[in-house]
């Protein structure tokens, strides 16, 4: 089945460490997103990624930093420059650049101790 | 700063009520609008896309939007409980191809 695999779904850090979030999909899209989603609020994008070994800063990537070296797999580096880390990461793709319809992986639950 | 308003809610409605979500968006330029279903601990997933001004059916949901009023909603006829979620509105930033600008999200409560 075609789909967006996230790992792991749960993870603590202690703080200082940084931490490797993976996402890889076999859909064929070419766009892949990093959102960032804290309890009561809706999702902040982190990084985008519209072709391979290409991507953009979002409105909140101070402390990430991402990859795009194959088209199935977009990772994403929480640094310990991250103040505030523990949150829920989703990642999505979509089909093509141009369009906001997007697919979720099921998430990553990052908690900093 | 581009925003996408919501009220967070909870909005709770009766099983069979018309449950009216409601979004607005301060970018007049904006082209492309989303609605997202999320359950509670779970990803999101699209449920509707508009892009043009009106009414879009998709079943039990509606769609409805007005650019001149930077309004957009979703109506969910003949609500169940299964439709309790957070309902999260999304706007597509202008020139920057698939980028989203997402509202806080509203919680839907469908009672029995």
């Amino acid at each position: 089945d075609g789909g967006i695999t996230q790992s792991p779904k749960y993870l603590f850090r202690k703080e200082g460490q940084n931490v490797t979030l993976s996402c890889e999909q076999n859909l064929n899209h070419d766009a892949m997103y990093w959102y960032r989603q804290d309890p009561g609020q809706g999702l902040r994008l982190i990084y985008y990624s519209q072709i391979v070994n290409d991507f953009q800063k979002g409105d909140i990537a101070e402390g990430y930093s991402v990859s795009r070296e194959k088209k199935e797999s977009f990772p994403l580096t929480v640094t310990s420059a991250q103040k505030n880390p523990t949150a829920f990461y989703l990642c999505a793709s979509s089909r093509t650049r141009n369009t906001g319809e997007l697919f979720f992986g099921e998430g990553s639950r990052l908690t900093v101790l | 700063q581009k925003e996408v308003e919501q009220n967070s809610g909870p909005l709770s409605v009766p099983e069979g009520a018309i449950a009216s979500l409601n979004c607005t968006y301060s970018d007049r330029g904006s082209q492309s609008f989303f609605w997202y279903r999320q359950y509670s601990g779970k990803s999101p997933e699209l449920i509707m896309f508009i892009y043009s001004n009106g009414d879009k059916e998709d079943g039990r949901f509606t769609a409805q939007l007005n650019k001149a009023s930077q309004y957009v909603s979703l109506l969910i006829r003949d609500s169940q409980p299964s439709d309790s979620a957070t309902y999260l509105c999304a706007v597509g930033v202008r020139n920057q191809g698939g980028k989203l600008i997402f509202g806080q999200g509203t919680e839907l409560s469908v009672k029995p």
